[in-house]
């Protein structure tokens, strides 16, 4: 049973670009949830999905977004990248809701 | 809405010394409460939970926390640490029940243990 996987590890872009993160779930979990965290900084909610549809929000601005597939892997688009930006971004899956499980992260810098 | 706060930024302390993380929350309703651990450079590996029943939980390397409702609190305690438990330690809350059962996390406190 593989864990929870992100892609890509880091990832460099600059003011104004649009980025990609991917997430893959563990095997059978239909949530996940993306977290940002900064540096010094615990993590921070954005948002998560239940079978493809989105179930909750943090306080995040429209300019982040997200997709869940069939097969539940997920995406984390975020438009018009600003230097605040720049943190860990984390994945995380979950059959039950006491129980989460979380990916290495992306580590994205904006400059 | 639910929190979480993490009194102590960084916790110094020499190996095979006692130590123990603050942990405190609030909600409105009955909780899970977890601790997660971050190694440099990597994602968050579930240490230990509550979820219900006896409140003193215990994970495979000898850390422990107490769930106490009275209190507020769920701190992490290891009677003797060792170099390689230095990291930065996360306590999350979520509600069990008529709530969101997402995880929220405190600021995290950087256990860092000296020879």
């Amino acid at each position: 049973e593989t864990g929870v996987t992100q892609s890509p590890t880091h990832l460099i872009k600059t003011r104004g670009q649009q980025v990609t993160l991917r997430c893959s779930s563990q095997s059978g979990h239909n949530t996940v949830s993306w977290y940002q965290q900064a540096l010094g900084q615990g993590p921070q909610f954005i948002f998560q999905y239940y079978r493809e549809e989105e179930n909750g929000r943090g306080n995040f601005p429209p300019r982040f977004s997200g997709l869940q597939f069939p097969n539940y892997s997920s995406e984390l688009n975020v438009n018009a990248l600003e230097l605040d930006d720049s943190a860990l971004y984390l994945c995380a899956s979950s059959l039950a809701a006491s129980s989460w499980f979380f990916g290495p992260g992306t580590r994205l810098t904006v400059l | 809405a639910q929190s979480v706060t993490q009194l102590d930024s960084q916790v110094p302390v020499f190996e095979e010394a006692p130590v123990e993380l603050r942990c405190n929350y609030s909600s409105s309703v009955s909780v899970y409460l977890f601790w997660y651990v971050q190694y440099p450079n990597q994602g968050l590996q579930l240490l230990l939970k509550y979820l219900s029943g006896s409140t003193l939980v215990k994970s495979i390397n000898g850390f422990e926390a107490e769930f106490n409702k009275s209190q507020t609190s769920f701190h992490l305690r290891k009677p003797s640490v060792h170099i390689s438990d230095t990291a930065e330690y996360f306590c999350a809350v979520s509600h069990a029940s008529g709530g969101s059962y997402i995880p929220t996390f405190g600021r995290g406190t950087s256990l860092i243990v000296h020879p």
